[in-house]
């Protein structure tokens, strides 16, 4: 792989139930980020850590955790599922700010 | 909440014109100016980025211009090509927390042929 990978592609999701969406990176970035893309509101971030073993909240962090146990994976954690996170979650990686990458994303719709 | 405000929310060009979107920000921790292009199912992509220190910055077909006393900046994709349809995004960088990026709202560009 070369980038960043997420998993699932798309997931239907009933509400209520726990989910964990991860995320992988090859390229040894420092940093990490969970965006979620709506129509009209563009993307807002979640969380975000800048190494390994740190994290931060974002704009919208309600709803979500994280964790860094390593360089290379980045999880976010839906605990109990609701309608208004349905939206189209991306995943990103930078080293210090520098040479953003983005996953395919992630499509989830909670019903 | 949103840092960083984008315009217009959709535009049409025709094939050969010039596309302009325009984004203005408030937080002077914001160091760095990128735009991404995404494609529909698509994560978005770097397409051109610019720093505060410089007013210009042109790659081909595409120009960043930058106003800092302002808090301003534009993107301007000359020569619109119908492969140009896509939604821009402009962002900023807030170093103030953990580099991450703060986005507009988006521009849907449309060329029409």
């Amino acid at each position: 792989i070369a980038g960043i990978t997420q998993a699932p592609t798309s997931q239907i999701l009933a509400a209520g139930r726990r989910m964990t969406l991860r995320c992988t990176q090859d390229m040894r970035h420092n940093a990490m980020y969970w965006y979620r893309q709506d129509l009209g509101l563009g993307l807002r971030l979640i969380h975000y850590s800048n190494t390994a073993g740190t994290t931060g909240k974002g704009e919208v962090p309600d709803g979500y955790s994280v964790s860094r146990a390593n360089t290379d994976d980045f999880p976010l954690t839906l605990a109990s599922a609701v309608p208004s996170q349905t939206s189209v979650y991306f995943c990103a990686s930078s080293d210090s700010g520098i040479g953003y990458t983005f996953g395919s994303g992630t499509r989830l719709t909670v019903v | 909440q949103q840092q960083v405000k984008q315009s217009p929310q959709s535009l049409i060009v025709q094939k050969g014109g010039i596309s302009i979107i325009n984004c203005a920000y408030e937080n002077t921790a914001f160091d760095y100016f990128p735009w991404y292009q995404q494609f529909p199912g698509k994560g978005p992509a770097l397409l051109i980025a610019i720093r505060p220190d410089v007013s210009e910055k042109k790659e081909g077909r595409f120009t960043i211009s930058f106003n800092k006393s302002a808090k301003q900046f534009s993107l301007h994709i000359m020569d619109s090509q119908p492969g140009d349809s896509a939604t821009y995004f402009c962002a900023a960088r807030d170093s103030n927390s953990g580099y991450a990026l703060n986005f507009g709202k988006g521009t849907s560009l449309l060329v029409t042929p």
